[in-house]
């Protein structure tokens, strides 16, 4: 089975520090996906990753950066956490399959507060 | 921009019982996926069906695909209080990045015991 982890369940920052929230998946999986979820908005996508040392923006970027040294792992920061950034945070990883067949594994969340 | 919208937001059943929840989204797809989440935890996939397809059938789910009224539809029979959860439908659009799901914001199941 297909192992995605993250760091932390919880984490408790305050206003301007720097958060660092790691991702690790065990399949080889080509693709790395950061989201998070708030209530009435669902998944939003933050940043992707399809290969290592390469990234693309997702639908919210701002405010974020990412990190992909290692295939196995994808790292999302928060260069100054701020109170709207307080939120449940998913990674997810997919093969990386032609023809638009993914299907993503997730990991069980990070869920932030940021006071 | 969000993809697909999952009708009803919420929906509270009793165990044994039949329930569906619907999926509509925007422009044209490569496939539809739904995804399942239990509460605060991250979100398991349940099936896929592609653009081509009409339904699919995995145990007691049952998705049907209606691509000219751009719509999806997930069906759980004899439900189970373990259903409860949220289930999320998914696009992957045409063209553009094919490994990028587009998310609804998901319905919300409650089967009493």
């Amino acid at each position: 089975d297909v192992k995605v982890t993250q760091s932390s369940r919880y984490l408790v920052k305050r206003t301007g520090e720097k958060v660092f929230l790691e991702c690790v998946q065990d399949m080889d999986h080509e693709n790395m996906f950061w989201y998070r979820q708030d209530p009435g908005l669902g998944l939003r996508l933050i940043y992707f990753s399809y290969d290592v040392k390469m990234k693309e923006k997702g639908d919210i970027p701002e405010g974020y950066s990412v990190s992909r040294e290692k295939k196995e792992r994808f790292s999302l920061i928060l260069e100054s956490a701020s109170t709207n950034q307080t939120s449940m945070y998913l990674c997810a990883s997919s093969l990386g399959l032609a023809g638009g067949l993914e299907t993503q594994y997730f990991g069980p969340g990070t869920r932030l507060l940021v006071l | 921009s969000q993809q697909g919208e999952e009708d009803p937001q919420a929906l509270s059943i009793q165990e044994g019982e039949n329930a569906t929840m619907n999926c509509s989204y925007k422009t044209s797809i490569n496939n539809l996926q739904w995804y399942r989440q239990n509460s605060g935890r991250g979100l398991v996939h349940l099936i896929l069906i592609r653009s081509n397809e009409r339904e699919k059938h995995s145990g007691r789910l049952r998705v049907t695909l209606d691509t000219s009224k751009k719509s999806s539809s997930l069906l759980i029979t004899a439900s189970r209080a373990a259903d409860t959860a949220s289930y999320f439908c998914a696009t992957v659009g045409r063209g553009g990045s094919n490994y990028k799901l587009t998310f609804g914001k998901g319905t919300l199941l409650t089967v009493n015991p």
